[in-house]
């Protein structure tokens, strides 16, 4: 158990709904990463936040939204979904605000969208 | 921009072999360099990590240099073992204005009896 808790493990849903996948970061981390994982673009990074406020964002798209709330948990919101947005979708998590410390990552959520 | 070079898998060994799994990056200034291990099923682990040219990151029998000349971080192991298959990512992290990694797209090794 890398200390990284990501729920649900599986989510199977059809074309154009939407899915909230979430994380709670190991203990005392402050920052969160969202990554997706997919076959033909390998791990591209979302968003992060640091203590509840965006703090770098990535390849996202406009149909995805994430969040970071009080408790440090986060969200990411996955909406008008589309096949080839079925991916693994990881969250880590660091102590500070830069990544030079290293991630620990959840194992992760996959999301088949048929 | 900054990006990371991985050389292509799968890479399939015997054990006990030597294994290299080669790395390259492009940056601006001097990045944090990783590699992270991802076995079957499972979320990406830290393998090892050198934040400053010359630093050699060690562990579990693995080992990396960063070489700011060469701009690489390549992975070595003495001997492989049937547990170390599993799929290797290269990644850096910037010094300053982003927090987030730029990984390669991994290196698949399998490690036959």
């Amino acid at each position: 158990d890398s200390g990284v808790t990501q729920t649900p493990k599986h989510l199977i849903t059809a074309t154009g709904q939407r899915v909230t996948l979430r994380c709670s970061p190991r203990s005392g981390d402050l920052s969160v990463y969202w990554y997706q994982q997919s076959l033909d673009q390998g791990l591209q990074f979302l968003i992060q936040y640091y203590n509840g406020e965006e703090r770098a964002k990535g390849n996202i798209l406009e149909r995805f939204s994430a969040q970071q709330f009080p408790d440090l948990h986060s969200e990411l919101n996955l909406s008008s979904l589309e096949l080839g947005d079925s991916a693994l979708y990881f969250c880590a998590s660091s102590g500070g605000g830069q990544a030079s410390y290293g991630y620990t990552f959840g194992s992760g959520t996959r999301l088949t969208v048929v | 921009g900054n990006s990371v070079t991985q050389m292509e898998g799968p890479v399939t060994l015997s054990e006990e072999a030597f294994l290299t799994i080669n790395c390259t990056y492009t940056a601006t200034g001097y990045p944090s360099l990783f590699w992270y291990v991802q076995y079957p099923g499972e979320g990406l682990q830290l393998l090892l990590k050198a934040t400053k040219a010359d630093d050699k990151g060690s562990n579990k029998g693995f080992e990396a240099t960063y070489r700011k000349e060469t701009t690489s971080f390549h992975l070595e192991k003495g001997s492989v073992q049937v547990s170390d298959s599993a799929v290797y990512f290269c990644a850096l992290s910037a010094t300053s204005g982003t927090y987030k990694y730029i990984f390669g797209t991994g290196t698949r090794l399998k490690v036959l009896a």
